[in-house]
């Protein structure tokens, strides 16, 4: 059953921790994409992959980091830096080298509350 | 800059109409586009691409694509209630990733 997953689904944390988001994905997809999404609000690119051990900063990149030692994996840090970390995070995955292009299929998301 | 705009809505649609859902985009020279679902608490799901000029249909969805005035559409014909949700225009830029619009709230009105 190919698909992507994200650990934990809910995850809370104190502020001034650092924290993993875990991201995999069976889909043998070479890039993949971690977003964040406020209430009511869109996607915000935080980082992209498009292949192992290679990834880009994305448009809020500052205060987490990443990286994609294995196809399969993805992991976001959210760091003590990121002055509001509250947000729900969501990996994506995708296959540009596919003619879909940049189709992108998503995780079911980690839910993060820092107090 | 790459932006892609969508009215934040709430748009409301009486079940049994069509729901109509626009998104204008900056640049010209685009070449895929796409819709995503997203139920609350929930993660997008992809529902259309398009990538050429005109419609694309599949089962109530019909994506509309007009890239000389720069919008995309997404028509949901026979609504139902299941479609209440945030739909989400994304646009391939050419630039190894997808931008994305804030979306727009359908709410089907049983």
């Amino acid at each position: 059953d190919g698909g992507i997953t994200q650990s934990p689904k809910y995850l809370f944390r104190k502020e001034g921790q650092n924290v993993t988001l875990s991201c995999e994905q069976n889909l043998n997809h070479d890039a993949m994409y971690w977003y964040r999404q406020d209430p009511g609000q869109g996607l915000r690119l935080i980082y992209y992959s498009q292949i192992v051990n290679d990834f880009q900063k994305g448009d809020i990149a500052e205060g987490y980091s990443v990286s994609r030692e294995k196809k399969e994996s993805f992991p976001l840090t959210v760091t003590s830096a990121q002055k509001n970390p509250t947000a729900f995070y969501l990996c994506a995955s995708s296959n540009p080298s596919d003619k879909s292009s940049y189709e992108q299929y998503f995780g079911p998301g980690t839910r993060l509350t820092v107090t | 800059q790459k932006e892609v705009e969508q009215n934040s809505g709430p748009l409301s649609v009486p079940e049994g109409a069509i729901a109509s859902l626009n998104c204008t985009y900056s640049d010209r020279g685009s070449q895929s586009f796409f819709w995503y679902r997203q139920y609350s608490g929930k993660s997008p799901e992809l529902i259309m691409s398009i990538y050429s000029n005109g419609d694309k249909e599949d089962g109530r969805f019909t994506a509309q694509l007009n890239k000389a005035s720069q919008y995309v559409s997404l028509l949901i014909r026979d609504s139902q209630p299941s479609d209440s949700a945030t739909y989400l225009c994304a646009v391939d830029f050419g630039n190894e990733k997808l931008t994305f619009g804030t979306g727009t709230r359908l709410t089907i009105i049983p």
